[in-house]
């Protein structure tokens, strides 16, 4: 089966860092997404991992440990329009996307 | 480069009928396609995966005679809502991957269902 958490909400300040977690028990892995989802719209990509290891991407950052099957997503410097859901997806042997709840994330001034 | 089209954008239909959704890869061929739909504040939920010339796979829970996906070309992949029911009201989304090989994949802008 395929069990993937996160946070549902959280709130950080305009500059601030904020980091999501995602932990995921899933009887394949072929690597973790991250996508980003204004409402109403479909995901955009931010980051895959399939390696331990940070992958840094500009203000954005993704972590996996495979053997604690943990990741986290860390946005840097961050901006109004941050403000959207984060969605932690796991990848099948066929790259079908088993996807978290997704974390709310709401920028304030 | 890299886009996916989906058509409509937005349904709205009457209880019991049939509507047609379509997912185009417009720069790329995509051997795969998937199948997602969203309900609100909900994540998306994997319902199929559909290979180029072959039945599509379904997820446990979706009945495939309710939700018919053809993949009959490179470029386009279709799902129909048979029998639409207000529960059926939702947000698909479909992604298409290029190649056999490789981890990307890229999303239609999505079809927001409405049934009356």
């Amino acid at each position: 089966g395929q069990n993937i958490d996160q946070p549902t909400e959280m709130t950080a300040t305009e500059g601030a860092i904020v980091q999501i977690n995602c932990t995921y028990q899933t009887s394949g892995f072929n690597g973790l997404f991250w996508y980003q989802q204004h409402a109403g719209e479909a995901p955009t990509f931010l980051s895959y991992n399939v390696l331990d290891g940070l992958e840094e991407k500009g203000r954005f950052s993704s972590f996996l440990s495979r053997s604690k099957g943990y990741s986290y997503l860390l946005l840097k410097e961050l901006q109004m329009k941050d403000s959207a859901s984060y969605l932690c997806a796991v990848a099948n042997s066929g790259y079908a996307l088993n996807f978290g709840k997704g974390t709310s994330l709401l920028v304030t001034p | 480069g890299a886009v996916v089209s989906q058509h409509p954008s937005r349904v709205i239909c009457k209880s019991g009928t049939s509507v047609k959704i379509e997912c185009r890869s417009l720069d790329f061929q995509a051997t795969t396609m998937f199948w997602y739909r969203q309900f609100p504040k909900q994540s998306l939920m994997l319902m199929a995966t559909s290979n180029e010339g072959s039945k599509a796979t379904y997820e446990q829970g979706v009945e495939k005679d309710k939700f018919l996906i053809n993949h009959a070309s490179l470029t386009l992949s279709t799902l129909t809502v048979t029998s639409a029911h207000p529960e059926d009201s939702s947000f698909y989304i479909c992604s298409a991957k290029m190649g056999t090989s490789g981890y990307e994949q890229y999303f239609g802008p999505g079809t927001r269902l409405t049934v009356t």
